[in-house]
């Protein structure tokens, strides 16, 4: 068990950019979660998938997000046309999906800033 | 939907000593979860404990502890025996209806030597 990865830590963009930031679950883990975490507040949730399907997505998930899990193992997250008010730590998690509500596990974040 | 409430930006402990952090918490669901979650400095987060609403005994992880009050919606932490890796951001989180966690804005804990 290693725990959640992911790439980048970091990343810095300038406004307009495209950028995509990738997520790995714990081995096994059937659920994959992506949360936003601005300065000052608790993390609010973006998205979550069961395998490949991608069940749940918050008003917060403009057009200009997309996630996708194509094979049910990793995950990943693209901003398009990044606005400054993007910025922010992008935080991944998974659980195990064995029973009604799992623990999730975070992963230590990508944290954007768009210049 | 559910919100989550934290009234304590800020808290501070004696190492050896015991605090308590609150979490107030609203909900629609019957069936929901609630967890505290910390997340130190630069680094990420971690599950601290869990409490399930249908269970009545208050849920423990060593010097861990909450206290469920499901009437008054509240559920709060105590920590004993303050250590100085103690020191982190503490979040209360809520989990009903769906899969996603609902988070509070979180209380920064500082230990003091």
């Amino acid at each position: 068990d290693t725990g959640v990865s992911q790439n980048p830590r970091h990343k810095i963009t300038k406004r307009g950019q495209n950028v995509t930031f990738r997520c790995d679950p714990i081995s096994e883990h059937n659920r994959l979660y992506w949360y936003r975490q601005t300065l000052g507040q608790g993390p609010e949730f973006l998205t979550y998938f069961q395998n490949e399907a991608q069940l749940e997505k918050s008003r917060l998930l403009s057009d200009r997000f997309s996630a996708e899990r194509p094979k049910g193992s990793f995950s990943t997250l693209e901003i398009q046309r990044t606005e400054q008010g993007d910025s922010a730590m992008y935080l991944c998690a998974s659980s195990p999906a064995s029973g009604v509500t799992d623990t999730q596990y975070f992963g230590p974040g990508t944290r954007l800033t768009v210049l | 939907a559910q919100t989550v409430t934290q009234s304590q930006p800020e808290m501070s402990v004696q190492e050896a000593e015991t605090v308590t952090l609150s979490c107030t918490y609203d909900t629609s669901e019957s069936d929901y979860y609630l967890f505290w979650y910390k997340q130190p400095p630069s680094r990420q987060m971690i599950l601290v404990i869990r409490q399930e609403a249908y269970k009545q005994q208050n849920a423990t992880e060593n010097r861990f502890s909450v206290n469920f009050q499901k009437a008054a919606k509240s559920f709060s932490l105590k920590i004993s025996d303050s250590q100085l890796g103690d020191a982190a951001m503490y979040f209360c989180a809520c989990q009903g209806g769906s899969e996603k966690l609902v988070f509070g804005k979180g209380t920064k804990l500082t230990v003091n030597p």
